[in-house]
């Protein structure tokens, strides 16, 4: 089954900068991969997702990359604000082979320091 | 609300005792998933639904946890003599029928088993 690791486990970066978490996958037949946000207490969120068909995206401050060579992908984070402060989680998913479910990673913790 | 629900939020129980909880997708979403969360730890996938169809279930579902999607709407998940080990948060997700649709997570019902 698919096999995802995340790092780092905490991201402390001071309010502005960059902050960038990435994970790699086992699974080559995965080929959707979301990223979601959970604040403390809450359900996860979407944030932003890739398919396995482009290698970026992005939404304002928020942009993924894929490298499926690699089989690795990355979420970055630009312009941190405090709002950002959360557990992000990646996933992937095999959308083609009957195996629905996604598969997380661990988590990062991302503390924005003011 | 046209999120996805469920109930209870909190429920805390003896071990040996049996449990359901209930998850009510959002109404156009033909897929249902149940997941676990434990402390510091990513959602963990169990089973998902397509209508009321269970596809797929996960090695972590033992012979005690049995869900159910009678009309392909809602649906329970019922775990017989709880131990402690089932203490967790359990998340409910739902999609559209698409293989890279966005899940959307429910507020999960949180077990503690004593």
């Amino acid at each position: 089954g698919e096999n995802v690791e995340q790092h780092p486990s905490t991201l402390s970066v001071q309010e502005g900068d960059s902050a960038v978490i990435k994970c790699t996958y086992s699974d080559s037949a995965s080929n959707y991969f979301p990223w979601y946000k959970q604040e403390l207490g809450k359900r996860p969120q979407l944030i932003i997702d890739i398919r396995s068909n482009v290698g970026e995206k992005k939404d304002q401050r928020i942009a993924v990359t894929l490298n499926k060579t690699a089989k690795h992908f990355s979420l970055h984070i630009t312009e941190t604000q405090p709002e950002d402060s959360a557990v992000y989680f990646c996933a992937a998913r095999d959308s083609g082979g009957g195996a629905d479910g996604l598969t997380f990673g661990k988590g990062t913790h991302l503390i924005i320091q003011p | 609300d046209t999120g996805v629900s469920q109930d209870p939020r909190h429920k805390i129980t003896k071990r040996g005792q049996n449990v359901t909880f209930r998850c009510d997708p959002i109404s156009e979403h033909n897929r249902l998933y149940w997941y676990r969360q434990t402390l510091g730890q990513g959602p963990e996938f169990l089973t998902y639904f397509q209508n009321e169809a269970q596809l797929e279930k996960s090695r972590l579902l033992s012979d005690r946890f049995s869900a159910e999607r009678p009309k392909g709407s809602f649906s329970t998940l019922e775990i017989q003599r709880t131990e402690q080990g089932d203490s967790a948060m359990y998340l409910c997700a739902s999609s559209f029928n698409q293989g890279s649709s966005e899940q959307y997570f429910g507020p999960g019902t949180r077990l503690t088993v004593t």
